[in-house]
Order: structure tokens, then sequence, then C-alpha cells
């Protein structure tokens, strides 16, 4: 399975933006990039997914570097519900989702 | 509401008792999926389901058995044989076991073994 390295945790202040790294170097034509995150005692939730564009909705947006090998999820105004761990996903059609450790997001009053 | 329901929330036995999770979903997915999250770790892949009556073993199936009878149901049943079986359990869904497919999770039942 293809591999992801994200910070341990990031701090941000409220209503501020967030931009929340991930490496892949190992990424493979095929595999999609996606976004989780997760709330404390709760199950993740989708936050974006992408392949080789920069890509935009609702919660976030997600900006894929030219050669791939990295990405970086953007939160524009930080509020305390964005406070979670954050995971990167390399997703390849039919193998597994492999959720690392992922970045804990604090987001200070 | 659609969604997927995990129970119960929380669940306690004993050594050496076989205990089944519960998962069922209303979104009409044809897959669906189990994991297993220790503390201050990611989520790691048991089982998986890709259509009715039949199932995967994923990274961490030692220990744990599944069965998918109906689409919109998936149990977990964490045996014995299962070393250290205290942990978060997350059931999820998607429409197909693909790249472009959202998973949605539930919201987990965790599992303390005395």
């Amino acid at each position: 399975d293809a591999k992801t390295t994200q910070p341990n945790s990031m701090e941000s202040n409220e209503e501020e933006p967030v931009h929340l790294p991930c490496n892949h170097s190992t990424i493979s034509g095929t595999d999609y990039i996606h976004w989780y995150r997760q709330l404390p005692s709760q199950g993740p939730e989708y936050v974006i997914h992408g392949l080789t564009s920069n890509v935009n909705n609702r919660m976030a947006s997600l900006a894929i570097a030219e050669d791939r090998k990295s990405s970086t999820l953007i939160l524009h105004r930080a509020t305390l519900r964005d406070a979670a761990v954050y995971y990167c996903i390399l997703d390849n059609y039919g193998q597994n989702f492999v959720f690392g450790p992922g970045t804990r997001l604090s987001v200070l009053p | 509401d659609g969604g997927i329901t995990q129970s119960p929330k929380y669940l306690f036995r004993k050594e050496g008792q076989n205990v089944t999770l519960s998962c069922e979903q209303n979104l009409n997915h044809d897959a669906m999926y189990w994991y297993r999250q220790d503390p201050g770790q990611g989520l790691r892949l048991i089982y998986y389901s890709q259509i009715v009556n039949d199932f995967q073993k994923g990274d961490i199936a030692e220990g744990y058995s599944v069965s998918r009878e109906k689409k919109e149901s998936f149990p977990l049943t964490v045996t014995s044989a299962q070393k250290n079986p205290t942990a978060f359990y997350l059931c999820a869904s998607s429409p197909h076991r693909g790249s472009y497919n959202e998973q949605f999770f539930g919201p987990g039942t965790r599992l303390t073994v005395l």
C-alpha cells in the first residue's frame, strides 16, 4: 500500500486559514488522494478527494502538487468545530484504504 | 434519514467470550467495511464485503468473523481467539468499492474486555 506522511499535530487560531500538508512520494498514477477527518469518539467523515487537479467543496479545498507527490488540505476559516484528526489517504481502485495516525488539529479561540 | 447505525455504543465482555457487534445501513450501498482503531492510532481494516454473501479479509482479520446475509447488515463477531480485543470498532459503507466512492462511517462501538 502506498504510504502518506503527515505532521502529528498542528495548531490554528479561530477564523484563520489552515493548511494541512501530506507527503505521498510513492503515489502511483491511478491513486486518488482522499481526506477524512475524525472528531473525538466519532467515526471519520469524508472531507474531499482528488486525482490531479485542485478541488473545492463546501468544507475545504485540496491543492495537489504538479508532480502529485504532495497535497495540502485547506480550511479557509477554521472554527472550533474543525478541531479533529485529519487523515490523508491514497486510494487505488480495488485496494484498501490505509488510515495512518493523521494530523491532530487544534483550533484556538 | 439515511445512514449507518452501530449498536451498542459501549460493550463490556469477559475474557474468553465471543461478542457480536451490529452494523446496519439504509443507504442501499453494496460495499461494507469493518475497521478497528486503537488509542492514538489510525484505522485498520478487519473485513470488507463488496456484495451480499461475499466478504474478504482485511489486514487484521485473525480472531474476527463476519457474515453478509443481507445487503443492509454486516455483523462482526469478535471471537475468543482475538488476543487483544479491547478497541473502538467502526463500520463503514460505500456505494461500491472503488476510488470514487466516499466511505460513510457509523458512530462506532467501544468494546472493553475485562
